[in-house]
């Protein structure tokens, strides 16, 4: 395996669900990010953790709770979400050094009904 | 409040034909100016990180400049093929950290 993975690739869930999305890196990083990517909108930064440690939450509601148990592997747990949560999150991660170049998974195509 | 615009919003062209896009972003605190490459259904790809005002990056028939004293970068496709079809997403560093600030890309549609 090569990249960045996330898994599942597509999610339907109710609102009072819960459900986790899954990214894994297979390229050495420290560093790894959730976004958030809606219809007509921005790639909106959620989350960063470097060495395993949060280091911004983008004011994100508490809903979305992310986990990180190693540098290799992120999470996104999410409970009673709202329909407007409905996008494309996507996973990356980078290296310690350099000019922060990061690295993309394929994203998670989430819809709440 | 930073901001980062992308113009065209999209962009139709003949296979063949060249074009380019701009990237505007703000001037102040400069760290880094990232192009990405956004085919549908596909990862985000990166092409190019930029620093220095003047640089000039080239990666087969795409080639990206930087002026980070007026805040605006271009990047160019020579002999546009359909495969060149995706948008293609700007971002900025504002200073020394990973937060980066995106726009909204410009969707580009190669026709045979």
């Amino acid at each position: 395996e090569t990249g960045v993975t996330q898994t599942p690739r597509h999610l339907v869930m109710g609102m009072t669900n819960k459900k986790s999305l899954k990214c894994e890196q297979h390229l050495g990083h420290n560093a790894m990010y959730w976004y958030k990517q809606s219809a007509k909108k921005p790639l909106e930064l959620m989350f960063v953790y470097n060495f395993k440690e949060q280091t911004e939450n983008n004011s994100v509601p508490s809903r979305f709770s992310p986990e990180c148990p190693n540098s290799s592997h992120l999470f996104l747990h999410l409970h009673t979400l709202q329909p407007e949560d409905s996008a494309l999150y996507l996973c990356a991660s980078s290296p310690e050094r350099g000019r922060y170049e990061q690295y993309f998974g394929p994203g998670t195509r989430l819809t709440v009904t | 409040i930073l901001n980062v615009e992308q113009s065209p919003q999209s962009l139709h062209v003949q296979e063949g034909d060249s074009t380019n896009f701009t990237c505007s972003f703000p001037s102040s605190n400069f760290y880094a100016l990232h192009w990405y490459r956004w085919e549908t259904a596909k990862s985000p790809e990166a092409l190019f990180v930029m620093t220095l005002n003047g640089d000039e990056k080239k990666k087969g028939r795409i080639s990206a400049t930087l002026n980070t004293k007026e805040g605006y970068s271009y990047l160019y496709i020579k002999g546009s093929q359909p495969e060149d079809s995706a948008t293609y997403l700007c971002a900025f560093n504002a200073g020394n950290n990973r937060k980066l600030i995106w726009g909204l890309g410009t969707s580009l549609a190669v026709n045979p």
